[in-house]
């Protein structure tokens, strides 16, 4: 079955100190992998997204995620939190070269930040 | 670039009535938009493929004579709730893809948030 893990469910961190959100992943064909943000009443925004090439992604804010096959897993991360970064955070994935709505997506992680 | 807006971003409504949410691309046109709905501390949840002009792609599970979808132009897609129940209270939120711009990302609409009393 195809599915998203994404094992915590909230994450508290100090600001300024490092963070990386888990994901791991069941899909039956080369995937595509996102990292999307979701601020509380707000739509959600892409961070960064794996389709080939490079496993190391750099997104947007400051985020990077690493790609490993062998592990199913496509964990997010980041050297130096701030307070903005509080927000859910959502793991997806989705069929390559597929429907780009079909996206399976996990059941996020909600990231606080203590100032 | 690539803004998504919906509206309205909250309803209330009675058991029985139905609501329409709007998902509108701003800046671009989109012959794809999807309607995705979340539940507290759930993932998002693909309902259906909305396409300009035609019928629209219902995932399995999704009722399409309660959830009726229409894609009539190429910034608008609506979202109708028909005879809303409680058990339909949840964050509707749509996304759409540029028209002739395949870049694997999908652009999010803001959700709304429907609570039906």
């Amino acid at each position: 079955a195809q599915s998203v893990t994404q094992p915590d469910i909230h994450i508290t961190v100090s600001e300024g100190a490092s963070l990386e959100l888990r994901c791991n992943y069941s899909y039956g064909a080369t995937p595509y992998l996102f990292w999307y943000v979701q601020s509380p009443g707000q739509g959600l925004q892409l961070l960064l997204k794996y389709f080939s090439g490079d496993t190391l992604v750099q997104g947007i804010k400051g985020f990077e995620a690493e790609f490993k096959r062998s592990q199913s897993s496509f964990n997010l991360r980041k050297p130096s939190v701030h307070w903005s970064d509080a927000a859910e955070y959502f793991c997806a994935v989705g069929p390559y070269g597929g429907s780009q709505g079909n996206l399976i997506f996990g059941k996020g992680t909600k990231l606080s930040v203590k100032p | 670039g690539a803004v998504v807006s919906q509206h309205p971003s909250w309803v209330i409504c009675k058991s029985g009535t139905s609501v329409k949410i709007e998902c509108r691309s701003l800046d671009f046109q989109a012959t794809t938009m999807f309607w995705y709905r979340q539940f507290p501390k759930q993932s998002l949840m693909l309902m259906a493929t909305s396409n300009e002009g035609s019928k629209a792609t219902y995932e399995q599970g999704v009722e399409k004579d309660k959830f009726l979808i229409n894609h009539a132009s190429l910034t608008l897609s609506t979202l109708t709730v028909t005879s809303a129940h409680p058990e339909d209270s949840s964050f509707y939120i749509c996304s759409a893809v540029p028209s002739g711009r395949n870049t694997g990302e999908l652009f999010f609409g803001e959700g709304s948030r429907l609570t039906v009393l």
